[in-house]
């Protein structure tokens, strides 16, 4: 299985500032990659896919980038909304497994 | 609009059964694979199985192989996840899930989800 590794497990951060959240794959996944947002007591919600493709609807602060081994999900500027969990999943190969989780708290 | 709704969860004891029901609208259901995901109490996401559009093929996660059968009923827009041989390590909420292709090529991201059913299996 293709093992999914978060870095950092939680961050601390202000309205405003830049977040960037890192996933590595185990295994070359080439960009059958995609990022979620969970909130507390919410489903989760797609931000990205194939690595760096916006999902409609999401807005533009929100990018994605990497391929191969290292990706990156990166928050221009952050805001209120913004402070939830997000996750990083592979989809080149079954089982599809995601990383442990980002938490983006104040 | 797009909507999958959960239902079915709830308290079973170890080595119960349930069987969770997802119903799906706003497009449509027999040309989407679809999947279950779950999350444990301070744990991630979890993975847990697929099914192709047809219903003729399913993908299991290694710990629920033998355990838990995907299925879906086209005709009713519903998918199914039948839980058996339940542990405790198996409470979670459950998420019923949309992936976007009738089957997971190059496509198998989670693209709408609903808002869960939580499983709680006592010991």
């Amino acid at each position: 299985a293709v093992r999914m590794t978060q870095s950092p497990s939680s961050l601390s951060a202000s309205t405003g500032d830049r977040v960037t959240i890192t996933c590595r794959a185990s295994q070359s996944i080439s960009s059958y990659l995609a990022w979620y947002q969970q909130k507390p007591g919410k489903a989760p919600k797609l931000l990205i896919h194939a690595a760096s493709t916006l999902q409609s609807g999401v807005p533009s602060r929100f990018s994605g980038s990497g391929s191969g081994t290292d990706f990156t999900l990166t928050i221009s500027c952050l805001q209120s909304e913004d402070f939830a969990t997000y996750y990083c999943q592979q989809y080149q190969s079954y089982p599809l497994t995601f990383g442990g989780g980002t938490k983006v708290e104040i | 609009e797009v909507q999958v709704v959960e239902s079915g969860g709830g308290l079973a004891q170890r080595g119960g059964s349930l069987r969770l029901s997802c119903t799906a609208s706003g497009f449509t259901f027999s040309n989407y694979a679809m999947s279950w995901v779950r999350l444990a109490p301070g744990k991630g996401l979890e993975w847990v199985s697929t099914i192709t559009n047809s219903g003729g093929s399913t993908y299991y996660t290694d710990s629920v192989k033998g355990r838990f059968t995907i299925s879906r009923d086209n005709s009713k827009n519903t998918l199914y996840l039948q839980v058996t041989t339940l542990r405790p390590e198996d409470t979670a909420i459950y998420y019923c899930a949309k992936v976007p292709a009738p089957y997971c090529g190059d496509d198998c991201y989670l693209g709408h989800w609903g808002q869960g059913a939580l499983v709680t299996v006592s010991s």
